[in-house]
């Protein structure tokens, strides 16, 4: 079972809200650890949007607007990255990260499609 | 302003071994540490390993341990990549990416260098 599990697809509409999740391992308490998410799109490295352990440690990347934000829902053990108010410049591919086991772990990406 | 600037395209061998560097501008190269992550075509991404460029201390990802060679030249602000014993599942696009010690925050990244194995 990998580390980190996304979805590979989310679909929502412009406007709307789209909640991306990032599910840890059984046996990995998601309480306990720091998530990056990142954002990137064709042809272009991946953008660095914000880390988000609690809400009193957590990192906004600079320029990033305020409608990424993330959270945990401590009982799917899973960090999210919610967008508020999609745009049509939203639709990328969205990964996750966490620093296992002496290592950076990438969880497998999810594409938002914004239609 | 920020920048890391890869080197060019490459095509190798299957057997060979492949140097990527990383240029460092815009900052102080020995205050962020340097990040390897490769993507394949149309897959996700793979961290690779770590390496400081204050104390030349590296880290890795097991799957690569043994194969990977990180370093650094201060006097160029320039971190390199060496990937042995190449097999046709390393084509990929490689990144570097700096971050503050101890953080996941890659917040600049290099354009990425496409290696191509390939008899």
């Amino acid at each position: 079972q990998a580390v980190l599990t996304q979805p590979a697809s989310l679909s929502a509409s412009p406007g709307a809200s789209a909640s991306l999740t990032c599910t840890l391992r059984s046996g990995i308490n998601v309480v306990t650890y720091k998530i990056v998410w990142f954002q990137q799109k064709p042809g272009s490295p991946p953008r660095f949007l914000l880390n988000y352990k609690s809400d009193s440690d957590k990192l906004q990347a600079s320029g990033v607007p305020s409608r990424f934000s993330g959270s945990k829902d401590a009982s799917a053990n899973a960090g999210i990255l919610l967008v508020s108010g999609l745009q049509s410049e939203d639709e990328a591919d969205y990964y996750c990260m966490i620093w296992h086991s002496n290592s950076w772990v990438f969880g497998g990406g999810t594409k938002l499609t914004v239609l | 302003q920020v920048q890391l600037v890869q080197s060019g395209a490459e095509v190798k061998n299957p057997g060979a071994s492949v140097k990527v560097s990383c240029k460092a501008s815009g900052y102080t190269f020995t205050n962020y540490d340097i990040n390897w992550v490769r993507q394949a075509t149309g897959q996700g991404l793979e961290w690779i390993g770590w390496m400081s460029p204050k104390t030349g201390s590296t880290g890795s990802a097991q799957k690569f341990q043994g194969r990977v060679t990180l370093t650094r030249d201060t006097s160029i602000n320039t971190a390199y990549m060496e990937l042995s014993s190449l097999i046709s599942d390393d084509t990929a696009v490689y990144y570097c990416a700096r971050n503050l010690y101890g953080t996941g925050d890659f917040d600049f990244w290099g354009q990425g260098t496409l290696v191509t194995v390939s008899s």
